[in-house]
């Protein structure tokens, strides 16, 4: 089946520093990635959908200079937190949109950012 | 707006027995709903879907049903066993409004007891 890999899959950063993750879809092309952002117990909400060669989507309450989203290639997306602060301290998870399978949605196995 | 809901936070079965999941959602143009399966630190693994078109759908030991008039779903697991503890999402899309994005609801917790 498709396969969307994820890296890093922790990170821990000082406030003020930005932390890039990346999302490649490895064996398909995506040209539509989501990105989600996981709380301790809670659900994953949507925060931007990302479209190759043009901007992201973001959904509102999303501050999209803070979580920067490059959709370069059909098979890499990159989700850049910038300046970031403890409270950006989540799980973040990004998607693929899988044309080729019935059920479509491929997730990444998730990045686990600290910040202190 | 938590537009999809699984009210129940856990939820214990003995292994062997049936573990039943619940789903509600609100939004009307919602049309396609999928199942996840979730362990900690990792990214959801897709379980199952169906689309609104159907109120049933079958696979291995999952079933899905759907009922429309009631915004309701509920996924079935039978006979469950132990390596099913993990989290469950449910999850909803508008897909012929052109809509992909998912929603998810907030998650039950499935405990198998051996």
């Amino acid at each position: 089946g498709a396969v969307v890999s994820q890296h890093p899959s922790r990170v821990i950063c000082k406030s003020g520093t930005s932390v890039k993750i990346e999302c490649r879809s490895l064996d398909f092309q995506a040209t539509t990635m989501f990105w989600y952002r996981q709380f301790p117990k809670q659900s994953l909400m949507l925060m931007a959908t990302s479209n190759e060669g043009s901007k992201a989507t973001y959904e509102q309450g999303v501050e999209k200079d803070k979580f920067l989203i490059n959709h370069a290639s059909l098979t890499l997306s990159t989700l850049t937190v910038t300046s970031a602060h403890p409270e950006d301290s989540s799980f973040y998870i990004c998607s693929a949109r899988d044309p080729g399978t019935v059920y479509g949605y491929t997730f990444g196995s998730g990045t686990r950012l600290t910040v202190v | 707006d938590q537009q999809v809901k699984q009210n129940s936070p856990s939820l214990s079965v003995q292994e062997g027995r049936i573990s039943i999941l619940n789903c509600d959602y609100t939004n009307s143009m919602f049309d396609y709903f999928l199942w996840y399966k979730k362990y900690p630190a990792e990214g959801p693994t897709f379980l199952i879907s169906i689309s609104s078109i159907k109120d049933k759908n079958e696979d291995g030991r999952f079933t899905v049903f759907l009922n429309k008039s009631a915004k309701h779903l509920s996924l079935h697991i039978v006979p469950s066993q132990p390596g099913d503890s993990a989290v469950y999402f449910c999850a909803a899309s508008a897909r012929d409004f052109g809509n992909e994005k998912l929603t998810f609801g907030t998650g039950t917790r499935l405990t198998i007891i051996p």
